[in-house]
């Protein structure tokens, strides 16, 4: 399976400021999964990045909130831009996985708190 | 609509002791998989067993299995013998359609499990 390293593996921000988070998979995948976490509860599919195109986003999120780049194969970002409390969750980012298991491989996560 | 339901929110269970995890699903598409995946504290999402629609047989890794009902549209989870390190916050999901039509990844809402000494 496809080993995802995400960083940075938590952080805490100020309300009004952005952070990229980036996850780099060990061989090249087409699309890869941003997830969103928020405390408590389960995880909720923010966009698909494909390389060379534009992302698409799933309802109630927006590329100009989250912009996430694709500039290759085996690597992608997300910002969370102007972070409000809100914000606060655990960020994914997935793969296929490869062989007979036909989920996802995940990154680690980023813990993201907003102050 | 909902289409993954997990109706426990929370579970203690003594160690050794075998834990099963509600799961049902609703679809009507014929052809779909069924995931369990853990999510210890640190946030990441380990795989744990995946059941396809087709399969005949319940799958089982190691001291997971799953307990597949079809008609029922249920996925329950059973860990064998728990440790202590089973503790964690455990989801299922669902995938509708299979190779090159693979849907989204729905998941359920989680059930916490605390193993207790």
């Amino acid at each position: 399976s496809a080993v995802i390293s995400q960083k940075p593996s938590r952080d805490i921000c100020q309300r009004g400021t952005s952070l990229t988070i980036q996850c780099q998979v060990d061989s090249q995948v087409t699309m890869m999964f941003w997830y969103r976490q928020q405390p408590g509860q389960s995880l909720t599919l923010i966009a698909t990045a494909n390389q060379g195109s534009e992302a698409t986003y799933e309802s109630g999120f927006v590329i100009d909130k989250f912009p996430i780049s694709r500039p290759n194969l085996t690597f992608s970002t997300l910002t969370v831009s102007n972070m409000s409390p809100e914000d606060s969750s655990i960020y994914l980012c997935s793969v296929e996985a490869r062989g007979v298991n036909y989920g996802y491989t995940f990154g680690s996560g980023t813990r993201l708190t907003v102050v | 609509a909902q289409k993954i339901t997990q109706t426990q929110p929370g579970m203690f269970v003594q160690e050794k002791e075998a834990v099963t995890l509600d799961c049902t699903y609703d679809t009507s598409d014929p052809s779909y998989g069924l995931f369990w995946y853990k999510q210890p504290s640190s946030g990441e999402m380990i795989f744990l067993i995946y059941q396809g629609s087709y399969d005949q047989q319940n799958a089982t890794e190691g001291r997971y299995s799953l307990n597949f009902q079809k008609a029922r549209k249920s996925a329950n989870l059973v860990i064998s013998a728990s440790q202590l390190g089973d503790s964690a916050m455990y989801f299922c999901a669902m995938r509708e359609g299979l190779g090159d039509s693979w849907g989204k990844f729905q998941f359920g809402a989680g059930t916490q499990v605390v193993v207790t000494p």
